[in-house]
């Protein structure tokens, strides 16, 4: 069964400052690996979209990369602003069904 | 990226009765749609998968008779919760995949489903 793991659950940082989320998976056996990006009380945007055979990805100030063999992939953003505060989900698709969720990273960019 | 809409984005009903969530694609036609169910803090549990014309599977311990989806177009699927109780309190949330099959996952917006 795959597991999926974010770290840390909850980050606070200063405006401007670069930062990396973690999310690592046990099964290497993945279609793809998507980060969203959660408001409170809203549904989830697609961040970026990591097929198995890429390893990175990126938009904007943001990059993702995927170590399959590691099982590990990261969500870096760049300059970071207070409108980045979100929840950031990482979820890892096997098949159709078989998409799983961490746990999430709760951000915080402090003004 | 493709849209999908939810509506209503918050409804609260008495307890015994019936509340219809609509999930709908608008700018491509979604093979596949998955109703989710994400409780406070926590992630998002997958209820079932729908895909048009056809039952939806119903993942371990989702009651198929409580919370029925219908997918009877490309862009439109349904939930119903029947029969509300307090405990059916949560945000529902759809997602849908497109005929093209990218493999990426668009989300709506959610519904916070509130039973008195």
């Amino acid at each position: 069964k795959q597991e999926v793991t974010q770290i840390p659950a909850a980050l606070s940082v200063p405006e401007g400052e670069n930062l990396v989320l973690n999310c690592s998976f046990t099964d290497s056996a993945i279609y793809n690996l998507q980060w969203f990006r959660q408001d409170p009380g809203k549904g989830l945007t697609s961040l970026l979209l990591i097929q198995s055979s890429q390893r990175e990805q990126t938009s904007g100030r943001l990059n993702a990369s995927l170590d399959k063999s590691s099982g590990r992939s990261t969500l870096y953003i760049a300059a970071s602003q207070p409108g980045d505060s979100a929840t950031y989900l990482c979820a890892v698709r096997r098949s159709a069904r078989q998409l799983t969720f961490g746990s999430g990273t709760q951000l915080t960019v402090l003004p | 990226g493709a849209v999908v809409s939810q509506h209503p984005s918050r409804v609260i009903c008495k307890s015994g009765t019936s509340v219809k969530i609509e999930c709908r694609s608008l700018d491509f036609q979604a093979t596949t749609m998955f109703w989710y169910r994400q409780f406070p803090k926590q992630s998002l549990m997958l209820m079932a998968t729908s895909n048009e014309g056809s039952k939806a599977t119903y993942e371990q311990g989702v009651e198929k008779d409580k919370f029925l989806i219908n997918h009877a177009s490309l862009t439109l699927s349904t939930l119903t919760v029947t029969s509300a109780h307090p405990e059916d309190s949560s945000f529902y949330i759809c997602s849908a995949t497109d005929r093209a099959n990218t493999g990426e996952l668009f989300f709506g917006e959610g519904s916070r489903l509130t039973v008195l």
